[in-house]
């Protein structure tokens, strides 16, 4: 398996632009996650899925940022309009989830989507 | 709720010496253990994990944790350091919540002196 797949590596773009970060978790896990990493705040939880369906999205900032996961093979983070406290390093994570045994609950993390917005 | 602890954003030791990473936890059930190890741009990977049973965890690259309930704690071991541990270390927290929701701490930084 390829790993947990995330793009854009790299995006730069200005304030009020939209932005659309993508992943393709493992094949066959059931969960989902999206975490940001920033020197301030460190990793936070923005929100995970389950089977597809979102579980906790308490961790997204503000109604700018929206994800969906239309598929076990894919889901995005979007942001509308982004601004510059929005610069970091979004990551996507995958694990087996309920039920899968002893490694259910491990991520396979992404290599990471560095956002900057001027 | 679930919360982790990590103290000291920065943990300095020489190579050879024991490394010492602390974390304490808290949550209102049982809780699944984690460290995961971040190398310079680079997602986050797997160093090792409590779930039940024996709470001594022996993980990758010499590195140990062990579970102690009394304590709320999970710190991460290693006896003697190599110059290839430096990166940053996160240990993190988990419950099955329809799905695992993982929750890390703020991570510490391991600088190793040669």
């Amino acid at each position: 398996d390829a790993g947990v797949i995330q793009s854009p590596r790299h995006e730069v773009t200005e304030m009020g632009q939209e932005v659309t970060l993508r992943c393709k978790p493992i094949s066959g896990h059931n969960s989902l996650f999206w975490y940001r990493q920033t020197m301030m705040r460190g990793l936070e939880l923005l929100i995970y899925f389950n089977n597809n369906v979102p579980i906790d999205d308490s961790g997204m900032p503000e109604d700018r940022f929206s994800a969906k996961m239309p598929n076990a093979s894919f889901s995005t983070l979007k942001i509308q309009p982004s601004e510059p406290r929005d610069s970091a390093v979004y990551f996507c994570a995958s694990s087996p989830g309920t039920g899968r045994g002893t490694g259910a609950n491990v991520l396979t993390f992404g290599a990471g989507s560095r956002l900057t917005v001027l | 709720a679930q919360s982790v602890t990590q103290l000291g954003s920065h943990v300095s030791v020489s190579e050879g010496a024991l490394v010492l990473l602390r974390c304490n936890y808290s949550s209102s059930v049982p809780p699944y253990l984690f460290w995961y190890v971040q190398y310079p741009n680079q997602g986050l990977q797997l160093l090792l994990k409590y779930t039940t049973g024996a709470t001594l965890v022996k993980g990758i690259n010499g590195f140990e944790a062990e579970f102690k309930k009394s304590e709320t704690s999970f710190h991460l071991t290693k006896p003697s350091a190599h110059m290839s541990d430096a990166a940053e270390y996160f240990c993190a927290v988990s419950r099955n919540t329809g799905g695992f929701k993982t929750i890390f701490g703020a991570g510490t930084r391991l600088f190793v002196k040669a």
